[in-house]
């Protein structure tokens, strides 16, 4: 499987809102509604913020949303905080017990 | 609160084997699926397999298949990865995490090992 597509970078004021896309195919984002996205500070093991497409765990504040649109999906950061600078990795299941990771997105709070 | 305790960082040269362990704590390892995802240095997050923490399926990625074996001891509740035949670019932070495969994320992670090979 090839790995989903991110933008490497992405930045954002502090208070303005942020989307990462993360295209796939019809074989894993498109097929299915394992999308999940997880956030990782320098140093730190990645932490899940999005699972389902569009489901928070607990404790993940609702500034952090997602979404899907056909092979493409996407994770808004409102209203960011200096704390949501970090790496964003999506992923989604492909078929066959497979998960395919994104490339990941560095999220720069300016 | 739960968590999942990886071993300590370790060497190896190159044509070696690595075994990490990850052990659960506060819970039972048997009650979900392990994950094993990898990070080289400054590089993104590289899935690479799952089993079930009964220790009865596995899947890997098909780049390490052959190379790796990835287990579970149900009586201390440890997951364990090995990876043989070591080169160069296996360097990375290996992570395990646990979740429930049918919805595939992983809600639980290890803080990581790092493996470094090296002659």
């Amino acid at each position: 499987q090839s790995a989903l597509t991110q933008p490497p970078s992405a930045s954002g004021s502090p208070g303005q809102s942020v989307t990462i896309s993360c295209t796939g195919t019809s074989s894993d984002v498109g097929g299915y509604h394992y999308v999940s996205w997880y956030q990782q500070h320098p140093g730190n093991a990645p932490k899940v913020i999005i699972y389902e497409v569009s489901k928070r765990p607990l404790g993940v504040p609702d500034r952090f949303s997602g979404s899907k649109f056909g092979k493409t999906a996407s994770l808004t950061v409102s209203g960011l905080q200096a704390e949501d600078e970090a790496d964003y990795y999506c992923t989604s299941y492909a078929g066959g017990n497979n998960l395919v990771f994104g490339g990941g997105t560095k999220l720069t709070v300016l | 609160q739960d968590q999942l305790v990886q071993s300590g960082a370790e060497l190896r040269e190159p044509g070696a084997s690595v075994k990490v362990s990850c052990k659960a704590s506060r819970f039972y390892l048997t009650d979900y699926d392990i994950t094993w995802v990898r990070q080289a240095p400054g590089q993104g997050l590289e899935w690479m397999g799952w089993l079930n923490g009964h220790n009865t399926y596995t899947h890997y990625v098909r780049k390490f298949q052959g190379r790796v074996t990835m287990t579970t001891d149900t009586t201390t509740g440890t997951a364990y990865l090995e990876l043989r035949g070591l080169r160069s670019d296996d360097t990375a932070t290996y992570y395990c995490a646990k979740g429930n495969i049918v919805d595939w994320y992983f809600d639980l992670w290890g803080r990581g090992t790092l493996v470094t090979v090296s002659s």
